[in-house]
């Protein structure tokens, strides 16, 4: 079956440390992998966004990878800050024109 | 980019009655609009893809006759949870774009069954 697993589903760490988010699916061939941020009742905001072809991505303090051998992106955030706390969300598109499925969600606490 | 509005924020309802949801894409021409439920600290499921002039295409498990989903315009696309009962309670969501380039989603509708 077709899975998009997001590594934990909270993941707590210290102001200034770099948090690591993995996004891991199974049975997918996603031409593009996206990630978003999502506060608390609010819609998913988009962050980045990655295709079969790259490997890599940044944006000021973010960056993402992203392995088609592994079936794999990783999301960093580098010199995190407690305004980073949120859920992130990664999403793929799975064969039909626009449509996203999206991962579980890690819900990162950036404490100081 | 895109800038997308859904209305109400929250609604709380009898058990029976229906509920419309709105989305509007204020400055995108949006041909095709999603709509996602969220239950809590889960992550977002697509219910369906509204096309505009055309019929909806549901996602497995949903039942179009309870969610019905109206595109009429280039702007506008509605969601109407008809019959609503508790377990219709969730966090709906729209969107325009996505895949090949961002999606951009309203601000959520929190709708609550009593």
């Amino acid at each position: 079956s077709q899975k998009i697993e997001q590594n934990s589903e909270a993941l707590n760490i210290q102001e200034g440390k770099t948090a690591t988010l993995t996004c891991n699916y199974t049975n997918y061939s996603p031409a593009y992998l996206q990630w978003y941020r999502q506060d608390p009742g609010r819609g998913p905001v988009f962050l980045l966004l990655i295709r079969e072809n790259e490997k890599e991505k940044r944006k000021e303090r973010l960056k993402v990878t992203f392995d088609t051998t592994l079936k794999q992106s990783l999301f960093h955030i580098t010199a995190s800050q407690p305004a980073d706390s949120a859920t992130y969300l990664c999403a793929l598109n799975t064969g039909t024109a626009s449509k996203l499925t999206f991962g579980t969600g890690t819900r990162l606490q950036v404490t100081l | 980019g895109a800038v997308v509005s859904q209305h109400p924020s929250r609604v709380i309802c009898k058990s029976g009655t229906s509920v419309k949801i709105e989305c509007r894409s204020l400055d995108f021409q949006a041909t095709t609009m999603f709509w996602y439920r969220q239950f809590p600290k889960k992550s977002l499921m697509l219910m369906a893809t509204s096309n505009e002039g055309s019929k909806a295409t549901y996602e497995q498990g949903v039942e179009k006759d309870k969610f019905l989903i109206n595109h009429a315009s280039l702007t506008l696309s509605t969601l109407t949870v008809t019959s609503a009962h508790p377990e219709d309670s969730s966090f709906y969501i729209c969107s325009v774009g996505g895949a090949r380039t961002e999606a951009f989603f309203g601000q959520g509708t929190r709708l609550t069954v009593v």
